[in-house]
């Protein structure tokens, strides 16, 4: 059974650069053809798609977010990786990531604990 | 403002069915069988419930169901539990840029 777990440091301070790990167990993020994605919620708010990895290394980024986001994957590992640059207050949310449906992420299942991050001087 | 609209809020009482909407566009929830459900209860991640819009992944009770007519999508919760009082969400494949939208989210009371 697949299990995701995020990692990464909980305060960031503005204008810096976010960066989360996601590492897999129970599959392989080389094996299928998986989307691995980073989703994120606001304190009280829904969810936003932030990007995905496709397990070939091509990525998709939501365009409101394009311009400062990197996802990138180690497969020796078994971990993919989020960086957002130039934070501010408003990218303080729980981050989650999630394996995405083979068909442009048409699902995710399952999802990480998720981790919330606070931009915060 | 998400792009697909979904009541803020509905409730029902125990042994009660209750249907969430999703509305969408023809770019989105009327274009494609892309409609994914999940269930997300305080402090917890997302659970995914129903996929493609109608499929259940192994381990969700047959009392979720998930439809569709047009740009609407619709989760049906049959012979309401107390442990169903969560937020749900619906979520779509987008022929936008964006690629994945998701909706505001519904808050399930179970009375």
């Amino acid at each position: 059974q697949v299990q995701l777990q995020e990692s990464g440091p909980g305060l960031v301070k503005p204008s810096q650069t976010l960066s989360l790990t996601c590492t897999v167990s129970g599959g392989s993020i080389s094996s299928g053809g998986y989307y691995w994605s980073w989703i994120r919620q606001h304190p009280g708010k829904g969810l936003e798609w932030i990007g995905y990895i496709y397990y070939s290394g091509s990525t998709y980024y939501n365009p409101s977010l394009k311009s400062r986001v990197t996802i990138s994957v180690d497969t020796s590992k078994n971990q993919f990786s989020l960086k957002l640059s130039s934070v501010t207050a408003a990218d303080t949310a729980v981050y989650y990531c999630a394996r995405g449906g083979d068909d442009y992420g048409n699902w995710f299942d399952p999802w990480g604990q998720g981790t919330l991050v606070t931009v915060s001087s | 403002q998400s792009a697909l609209t979904q009541p803020a809020s509905v409730s029902g009482s125990p042994g009660q069915s209750i249907t969430i909407s999703c509305t969408g566009t023809s770019s989105d929830v009327g274009g494609y069988n892309y409609v994914s459900w999940y269930q997300q209860h305080p402090g917890k991640a997302p659970k995914l419930m129903i996929y493609e819009v109608s499929n259940r992944p192994s381990g969700v009770p047959d009392r979720f169901s998930g439809s569709k007519s047009g740009n609407t999508a619709s989760l049906t919760i049959s012979g309401l539990q107390a442990e169903d009082e969560a937020d749900y969400y619906c979520s779509s494949y987008t022929s936008s840029s964006t690629l994945v939208v998701f909706g505001g989210g519904t808050k399930l009371t179970v009375l």
